[in-house]
């Protein structure tokens, strides 16, 4: 069984300050990790994602994160927030064999304070 | 990237009746197609999993009988809210994959029941 915990359900960051979303999966085959950004009443937009390449991938908007197995974390970081960064985001975690389903975790809405 | 349309974005309906939302992967074909579930202010629900031609398979506590799902073609699954009630209403995301390592994602459907 595969499972994602996002920690902490909303974040608050100002202007131009580091974006640091939290997210550690657990999975008992080497796992797809996905970010996922979604505005109101919208669908979802894939940031980025973990298909055991590099460790490190880059998305868009600024986005980018770390796949670290010893600590199962998969964070997201932008260096630099900009308004319209306010969102709800999504990480969520697959079987690298098949890809056939996702799981997402609970959400963190990020708050951008100007 | 690939696309998927949901249709219609937004419906009311009155309690009782049967709505019908369609997913559309417009520039390629999709093998599997998935129904999503959002309540709001939560996370993104898997409801069932459809392959091109053949039955559902839905997950646990999700009633087939109620969420009707079919994939006739390879480019359209449509999910039949059957005898809707208050309690149906909800943001509904379809999302659809060619069987490569990645699910794109339609807009959403924002399902009203009166």
């Amino acid at each position: 069984a595969q499972s994602v915990t996002q920690l902490g359900s909303h974040v608050s960051v100002s202007e131009g300050a580091l974006v640091l979303l939290r997210c550690n999966y657990s999975s008992s085959v080497p796992p797809y990790l996905f970010w996922y950004v979604q505005y109101p009443n919208q669908g979802l937009q894939l940031l980025l994602k973990y298909t055991s390449a590099a460790t490190l991938v880059k998305g868009i908007n600024g986005f980018e994160a770390e796949f670290k197995k010893s600590e199962t974390s998969f964070h997201l970081t932008k260096p630099s927030a900009h308004m319209s960064d306010a969102a709800e985001y999504f990480c969520a975690v697959s079987d690298a064999g098949g890809y056939q389903k996702v799981t997402f975790g609970t959400g963190t809405k990020l708050q951008v304070i100007p | 990237g690939a696309v998927v349309s949901q249709h219609p974005s937004r419906v009311i309906c009155k309690s009782g009746t049967s709505v019908k939302i369609e997913c559309r992967s417009l520039d390629f074909q999709a093998t599997t197609m998935f129904w999503y579930r959002q309540f709001p202010k939560k996370s993104l629900m898997l409801m069932a999993t459809s392959n091109e031609g053949s039955k559902a398979t839905y997950e646990q506590g999700v009633e087939k009988d109620k969420f009707l799902i079919n994939h006739a073609s390879l480019t359209l699954s449509t999910l039949t809210v059957t005898s809707a009630h208050p309690e149906d209403s909800s943001f509904y995301i379809c999302s659809a994959t060619s069987g490569t390592n990645e699910q794109y994602f339609g807009p959403g459907t924002r399902l009203t029941v009166t």
